[in-house]
């Protein structure tokens, strides 16, 4: 029964380039949604992505992007990164859809420094 | 928008021993109230979750208690374990169905010693 899964584990990258982390949601679930933590932090709300259409975004800036594919997976992308975008970054998939708050299943994360 | 305040940040109990977290929430719309537990380098996992129709809700030794009027939720972990030892989250959504979002509070981390 595989759960959530995000690639890569870990990542290092200087000021100024590009990331692209990757999600893959539980099988069934059409809902995923990006979560930044900081260390010593709460999970923050980046992005939330259903049926292909982006559904939700948090207060991050425009360098920050994302996209959910058929088979629903996802990529977030971060542009120009800064020092301060180091953090756990966190994907949660959800069944979603009809009118009832679906519960969010998180993946180990990709743990993005930035030097 | 959603504001969600947790407390305490730190909380130290004995094995076997009742352990209390708080939390409130600014969004008289919110209406899911999950609880999330992070052991160290490991995922948030859901622990247990309320939703706004519900007072209360047990699961073994844990429980959640919901007071709409008051706009605040905890959770109560009874004979305490140290593998119970984590950082435990609350967060309140608003919305629903394909379209709502998870605002978290910054977390109480639970030392529980033998």
């Amino acid at each position: 029964d595989a759960g959530v899964t995000q690639s890569p584990t870990h990542l290092i990258k200087t000021r100024g380039q590009h990331v692209t982390l990757r999600c893959s949601p539980i099988s069934g679930h059409k809902s995923v949604s990006w979560y930044q933590q900081v260390l010593g932090q709460g999970p923050q709300f980046i992005f939330q992505y259903y049926e292909k259409e982006e559904r939700g975004r948090g207060n991050f800036p425009d360098r920050f992007s994302a996209r959910q594919f058929p088979n629903y997976s996802s990529e977030l992308n971060v542009n120009a990164l800064l020092l301060g975008d180091s953090a756990l970054y966190l994907c949660a998939s959800s069944l979603a859809g009809g009118a009832t708050v679906w519960e969010q299943f998180f993946g180990p994360g990709t743990r993005l420094t930035v030097l | 928008g959603e504001n969600v305040e947790q407390h305490p940040s730190t909380l130290s109990v004995q094995e076997g021993d009742s352990a209390v977290i708080k939390c409130t929430y600014s969004d008289s719309a919110s209406n899911y109230f999950p609880w999330y537990k992070q052991e160290l380098g490991k995922r948030p996992q859901l622990i247990i979750d309320i939703r706004s129709n519900v007072g209360e809700k047990k699961d073994q030794r844990i429980a959640v208690t919901l007071n709409k009027t008051a706009k605040h939720f905890s959770l109560h972990i009874t004979e305490t374990q140290p593998e119970d030892s984590a950082v435990y989250f609350c967060a309140a959504s608003s919305g629903g169905g394909s379209n709502y979002k998870l605002t978290f509070g910054k977390g109480t981390l639970l030392t529980v010693n033998p």
